[in-house]
């Protein structure tokens, strides 16, 4: 069974400019999360879909959002970039949310200069 | 609230000696608990989980973890390191009331030859 894919594995952009970063979970897995991870920050949650709707939500500025195809699939979608917003992003998913063990993706290593 | 905190940023061990990855949560209910590993590069790789079944929970690659209810711990241990075991553990939360799981700020572990 393959393993939880992202695309692209590394990105460039420049502030201002917008991004979408996607996620194709486990074959039968409904639930998708995002994660920011930075060195300061550590882990950070971003949201979770689940049958296309989302949610959970965290703490993050309305520039942070995503949706959830019928097929299960996931992007996010970053606009007006900043300094700031350069992380790894992970992609998780798992059979049904929370308390399952959710399966990890490589991440999405975003730079903004 | 959900928390769990993770004692030590880094921790240096010798090879072949004892691995103990320190976590403390929080939860108002009973807890789902995870240990997850993160090789460079890498998504995050599940270690064991804990979902009130034993207490005592064994994992991939000779670790495993004892839940106590009274201290409210969930320490990681392996009784002898390997080089290989070099990489960042991230000790995670979740519970059926949040449906959402909560993450440490992860422990680099260092293995000296």
């Amino acid at each position: 069974k393959a393993g939880v894919t992202q695309t692209p594995r590394y990105l460039i952009k420049t502030r201002g400019q917008q991004v979408t970063l996607s996620c194709s979970p486990i074959s039968g897995h409904r639930s998708v999360s995002w994660y920011q991870q930075t060195p300061g920050q550590g882990l950070q949650f971003l949201f979770e879909y689940f049958s296309e709707t989302q949610r959970n939500k965290g703490n993050f500025p309305g520039r942070f959002s995503g949706r959830q195809f019928s097929n299960s699939r996931s992007e996010m979608n970053v606009s007006t970039l900043e300094l700031g917003d350069s992380a790894l992003y992970l992609c998780a998913s798992s059979l049904v949310p929370a308390h399952n063990e959710q399966f990890f993706g490589p991440g999405t290593r975003l730079t903004v200069l | 609230a959900q928390s769990v905190t993770q004692l030590g940023s880094h921790v240096s061990v010798s090879e072949g000696a004892l691995v103990l990855l320190r976590c403390n949560y929080s939860s108002s209910v009973p807890p789902y608990l995870f240990w997850y590993v993160q090789y460079p590069n890498q998504g995050l790789q599940l270690l064991l989980k804990y979902t009130s079944a034993a207490t005592l929970v064994k994992g991939i690659n000779g670790f495993e973890a004892e839940f106590k209810k009274s201290e409210t711990s969930f320490h990681l241990t392996k009784p002898s390191a390997h080089m290989s075991d070099a990489a960042e553990y991230f000790c995670a939360v979740s519970d059926s009331s949040y449906q959402k799981v909560t993450f440490g700020t992860g422990t680099k572990l260092q293995v000296i030859p």
